[in-house]
């Protein structure tokens, strides 16, 4: 069945710097993909719609500047955490549709 | 924007038992996900189930989209079933199709 993958599956940083997470689909071409953000013991709140070949839309309260977005590709978006601190640790994962299959998500942790 | 109400947000089972979760959402929706979150984080499709009952396995659920809620049945539990679940949501509108609003969850513990 249609796969969705995400790497790195957790990512230590310090404080300051930026960090890019990949999202594909392995066997079928997205182009849609959303990003999720999940806190710990809470629930999955959208990010941004990534659209290939266009800009991807922000959710209110979503810094684009801060969250990069780039779907270059059919089967590829990637999420760059941009100036990384502490309060950007969270659990991030992706979804394609319109098969709406998750991927395993990222765990960023800032230091 | 849509809200989705989840209950009970914690459950504790013993194993063997059965159990229902509810989902209830304040508008129509083109849609209706239940989701199953392993504790390595990972989310698994149970069912898409925008209306009418469906089946699979231990599991089932029923969704009245005339009264705007869903339920989820788990039967005889087994410790494999812990973790979250969650009920995600779609509402077209504007052209943002296939965008999901979750809600809170309930957390599932089936106990040996």
């Amino acid at each position: 069945g249609a796969v969705v993958s995400q790497h790195p599956s957790w990512v230590i940083c310090k404080s300051g710097t930026s960090v890019k997470i990949e999202c594909r689909s392995l066997d079928f071409q997205a182009t849609t993909m959303f990003w999720y953000r999940q806190f710990p013991k809470q629930s999955l709140m959208l990010m941004a719609t990534s659209n290939e070949g266009s800009k991807a839309t922000y959710e209110q309260g979503v810094e684009k500047d801060k969250f990069l977005i780039n779907h270059a590709s059919l089967t590829l978006s990637t999420l760059t955490v941009t100036s990384a601190h502490p309060e950007d640790s969270s659990f991030y994962i992706c979804s394609a549709a319109p098969s709406q299959y998750f991927g395993p998500g990222t765990r960023l942790t800032v230091l | 924007g849509i809200q989705v109400e989840q209950s009970p947000p914690d459950l504790i089972l013993q194993e063997g038992a059965n159990s229902t979760l509810r989902c209830n959402f304040s508008d129509s929706v083109n849609n209706l996900q239940w989701f199953h979150q392993n504790p390595w984080g990972q989310l698994i499709n149970l069912f898409y189930i925008p209306s009418g009952t469906k089946q699979n396995g231990r599991l089932s659920a029923t969704t009245v989209a005339t009264e705007r809620y869903s339920l989820l049945y788990i039967s005889s539990s087994q410790t494999t079933d812990s973790g979250v679940y969650f009920c995600a949501v779609e509402r077209t509108s504007g052209g943002s199709n296939y965008k999901l609003t979750f809600g809170k969850g309930t957390l599932l513990t089936v106990n040996p």
